[in-house]
């Protein structure tokens, strides 16, 4: 079975500063990897996503994430962190290969919350 | 377009009461799922529906029913709330890679 590790609870960092979010995953194939925000409150937005190819992947508001299949993770990283990117984040797993009968279903993390002191 | 839509956005039930959210997407998706969020768990599958027609349980089914009504519509029903199930649920849908997340529904059983 798929399992996903995000083993930091909260983080704090100082407006402007770099920041990097850790992801762990279990699974036999190949993954398709996720990043998803939630700002307080509201859903989840996707940041970006892994499916093959170039293992640096770029998303939105700045963020970018690196697939390392030797150490089974996918770490989020934003070189400068804004007031705004306070939420929690969420890393995701799926199957790589889409399974028409039984979906394409996710299994999170226990998300990361983030805090950014001004 | 307005992606994937849950109402309501916030309930409050007693125990032993039933009640029905509902979830529609319009991007025509085949595949739609409930989850529910608490705290330091991430979010679990309840239910899911690869295609209309068909429903499947996920991690957390007990107390949980659904319905896929049409290719638009996917509903969850509580026949008899507990408050273990005070939570926040998530509807999504997917283009097969990629889910989108409604807005979610706060429920409280008290």
């Amino acid at each position: 079975a798929q399992s996903v590790t995000q083993p930091d609870i909260h983080i704090t960092v100082s407006e402007g500063a770099s920041l990097e979010l850790r992801c762990n995953y279990s699974y036999g194939a190949t993954p398709y990897l996720f990043w998803y925000v939630q700002s307080p409150g509201q859903g989840l937005q996707l940041l970006l996503k892994y499916f093959s190819g170039d293992t640096l992947v770029q998303g939105i508001k700045g963020f970018e994430a690196e697939f390392k299949r030797s150490q089974s993770s996918f770490n989020l990283r934003k070189p400068s962190v804004h007031w705004s990117d306070a939420a929690e984040y969420f890393c995701a797993v799926a199957s790589g290969v889409w399974i028409k009968a039984a979906g394409n279903k996710l299994t999170f993390g226990g998300g990361t919350r983030v805090l950014v002191k001004p | 377009n307005a992606g994937v839509t849950q109402t309501p956005k916030f309930q409050v039930l007693k125990t032993g009461q039933s009640m029905t959210l509902q979830c529609a997407q319009d991007m025509n998706h085949n595949s739609m799922y409930w989850y529910r969020q608490d705290p330091g768990m991430g979010l679990r599958l309840i239910y899911y529906s690869a295609s209309e027609g068909t429903t499947d349980k996920g991690e957390v089914p007990n107390g949980y029913n659904v319905s896929r009504l049409n290719k638009r519509e996917f509903s969850l029903r509580l026949e008899s709330a507990a408050p273990s199930q005070t939570s926040v649920y998530f509807c999504a849908s997917t283009d097969r890679s990629t889910q989108y997340f409604g807005p979610g529904t706060r429920l409280t059983v008290l």
